[in-house]
């Protein structure tokens, strides 16, 4: 089985800009988190989206976005880039388990430098 | 509010040793679940093993053991016979079983293993 896929792999903007990053969950799963990773904050929890509908936001400014199609891949935008917002952003293909356990697997994510 | 605690910003283990790499964790929840991630420098998390709340025994999965103390809340990772290729950040994390916390990990701020030949 394919994994999770994430494009593009490294990007890099300007001040004022806006991005897209794109993410393909491993097949069958319908269910993907967005995540940000800095070495200051972390990692953070930004969105989740389960059959085209978002479930759950985590604490972003109304400038993160994001959707998901009916194929399962999801992107997410970035609009009027800060330069705090030069992060690793990673995608979770997320599986679900007995319990309502769900186990989320990651893409290899996109590196994305604002200047 | 959930919580994760890793203590360890940075570990070395000899080759082919045991390590223990801590992590705590503060919830009200009755139910979750714990998991570890393996982060090498090129970035991608790789998921190790879990355990949820629920679960009377210890996760295994290779090498890898869960040390789960429910009334201390800890649930340290376990690896045996380490390997030059275990050298990355390790994560711990959580997530809530409801279905009101779908897809939301939270995650602590990592262990940097270094395996020494």
């Amino acid at each position: 089985k394919a994994g999770v896929t994430q494009t593009p792999r490294y990007l890099i903007k300007t001040r004022g800009q806006q991005v897209t990053l794109s993410c393909s969950p491993i097949s069958g799963h319908r269910s993907v988190s967005w995540y940000q990773q800095t070495p200051g904050q972390g990692l953070q929890f930004l969105f989740e989206y389960f059959s085209e509908t978002q479930r759950n936001k985590g604490n972003f400014p109304g400038r993160f976005s994001g959707r998901q199609f009916s194929n399962s891949r999801s992107e997410m935008n970035v609009s009027t880039l800060e330069l705090g917002d030069s992060a690793l952003y990673l995608c979770a293909s997320i599986a679900r388990g007995k319990a309502g356990l769900e186990t989320q697997y990651f893409g290899p994510g996109t590196r994305l430098l604002v200047l | 509010a959930q919580k994760i605690t890793q203590t360890q910003p940075g570990m070395f283990v000899q080759e082919k040793e045991a390590v223990t790499l801590d992590c705590t964790y503060d919830t009200s929840d009755p139910s979750y679940g714990l998991f570890w991630y393996k982060q090498p420098s090129s970035g991608e998390m790789i998921f190790l093993i879990y355990q949820g709340s629920y679960d009377q025994q210890n996760a295994t999965e290779g090498r890898y053991s869960l040390n789960f103390q429910k009334a201390r809340k800890s649930a340290n990772l376990v690896i045996s016979a380490s390997q030059l290729g275990d050298s990355a950040m390790y994560f711990c994390a959580m997530s809530k079983l409801t279905s009101s916390n779908t897809g939301k990990l939270i995650f602590g701020q990592g262990t940097t293993l270094q395996v020494k030949p």
